[in-house]
């Protein structure tokens, strides 16, 4: 069965590090967003891409993170420095279009976690 | 590259006990975390060292440069101590222990 691939699974890293997170959709799904769910929270939604394209942003911290998808497959998320309130689950999710109703299929995430 | 050493690996006490945690390591270091983690939780940092002691309520955490060990020493302890405490180093990059998987029994 078709799954949602991200790595890496946990990182711990030092503030002032960069960092990098790395999401495969499910073949053939044209949406992919990244969310950060701190602990003890529900998901916030840092960006959506229909394809290559980023249809919204408006929650990422765009001072240190950045977010793309080069070839409107796989997606890297990138954090330069790090900070220690950036210690959270970073999760991929796809889906076949970009409709808000459209089923979302998540990763397993990456658990980060910065000293 | 610096080998982490931590003792012991699992350690059962009793509610109130003094529990004591070691770490050795082989190269020189610039700093050194102790963590804890709980089970199915993330990762929290107890204490950044580079030198001397370091205490955050019942927590106590020793480092000697010279000697290349740090210990980490809980006071009265209490069921909800009960975690996995890992040593990490900074050198050439971080480098963990394996952890300390600590039970304290009411």
């Amino acid at each position: 069965e078709a799954e949602v691939a991200q790595s890496p699974r946990y990182k711990i890293t030092e503030k002032s590090q960069a960092v990098a997170f790395w999401c495969d959709p499910i073949s053939g799904h044209a949406t992919l967003y990244w969310y950060r769910q701190i602990l003890g929270q529900g998901p916030e939604l840092l960006v959506q891409f229909q394809d290559e394209s980023v249809v919204d942003d408006s929650q990422l911290p765009k001072d240190r993170f950045s977010a793309e998808r080069l070839k409107g497959v796989d997606s890297t998320l990138k954090i330069q420095p790090a900070e220690l309130g950036d210690s959270a689950m970073y999760l991929c999710a796809s889906s076949t279009t970009g409709v808000r109703t459209d089923t979302q299929y998540f990763g397993p995430g990456t658990r980060l976690t910065v000293l | 590259k610096n080998e982490v050493e931590q003792s012991p690996q699992n350690l059962t006490a009793q509610e109130g006990e003094f529990i004591t945690i070691n770490c050795s390591y082989s190269v020189g270091i610039s700093a050194l975390h102790w963590l804890q983690q709980h089970p199915g939780g993330g990762i929290v940092s107890l204490f950044m060292l580079s030198s001397g002691k370091k205490k955050h309520g019942r927590l106590i955490a020793t480092i000697n440069i010279q000697e290349k060990h740090s210990s980490l020493h809980i006071t009265a302890s209490h069921p909800r101590d009960s975690a996995v405490y890992i040593c990490a180093v900074r050198a050439d990059g971080l480098t963990f222990g394996k952890g300390t998987h600590l039970i304290i029994q009411p």
